[in-house]
């Protein structure tokens, strides 16, 4: 079984579509992460979730709006799509929020193309 | 705000050979952890390795350890005998301990080919 899954792997959608992004882990961890990986390979934060509480939301534009229903869910929901929206976004979670060593768990991303 | 810098956007090695890719970071705090991440093509994040700011002992994972020197703020990454499969873009990452900053922060990652 896949630790972290989000879906779906490929997005292709027009500018100013609203669009979401499922991620799900079954591996009882209490913290869950979204990132964003542009053009160039760069890694930053979005957001971070501890049993279905904000604790991280990094300047990000309102568009970007995170939901986590229960603590094996983090959705990202995106409005009004633009073109530099375009990039690969990771999900991912770990045990704790204690800022220790534990792993993070990634997804294996999903590749966002607006046109 | 913490930052990483990884100074070598690629780097080669031959089959079997060495090589260290280098990282440094700035932060005012004391105590952390370190960490190396591996994405090969397939877009997997794979954890490679982890460092306790607090351990002086380097890390080691079977062929891969760090040289930490907490005081120049550097963590680079050796792999040893190089394999096809190495070959990847590789990412320094930092996290905090303070609460409300858990977050890793990458540095712009090193892309590594190996040549058969």
């Amino acid at each position: 079984d896949t630790a972290v899954s989000q879906t779906p792997k490929y997005l292709v959608t027009q500018m100013g579509n609203d669009k979401s992004i499922k991620c799900e882990q079954n591996l009882g961890h209490d913290t869950m992460y979204w990132y964003k990986q542009d053009s160039k390979k760069f890694l930053k934060i979005m957001f971070s979730y501890n049993n279905k509480e904000l604790i991280i939301n990094e300047t990000v534009p309102n568009r970007f709006s995170p939901k986590s229903p229960d603590k094996a869910h983090l959705n990202l929901h995106i409005n009004s799509l633009e073109l530099g929206d375009s990039a690969v976004y990771f999900c991912a979670s770990s045990q704790g929020a204690s800022g220790g060593d534990e792993k993070l768990f990634f997804g294996s991303g999903t590749q966002l193309s607006v046109l | 705000a913490q930052t990483v810098t990884q100074s070598q956007p690629e780097m080669s090695v031959q089959e079997a050979e060495t090589v260290t890719l280098s990282c440094t970071y700035d932060t005012s705090e004391s105590d952390y952890y370190l960490f190396w991440y591996k994405q090969p093509p397939s877009r997997q994040m794979i954890l490679v390795i982890r460092q306790e700011a607090y351990k002086q002992q380097n890390a080691t994972e079977n062929r891969f350890s760090v040289n930490f020197q907490k005081a120049a703020k550097s963590f680079s990454l050796k792999i040893s005998d190089s394999q096809l499969g190495d070959a990847a873009m590789y990412f320094c990452a930092y996290r905090s301990t303070q609460g409300g900053s858990e977050k890793l922060v990458f540095g712009k990652g090193t892309k590594l080919t190996v040549n058969p």
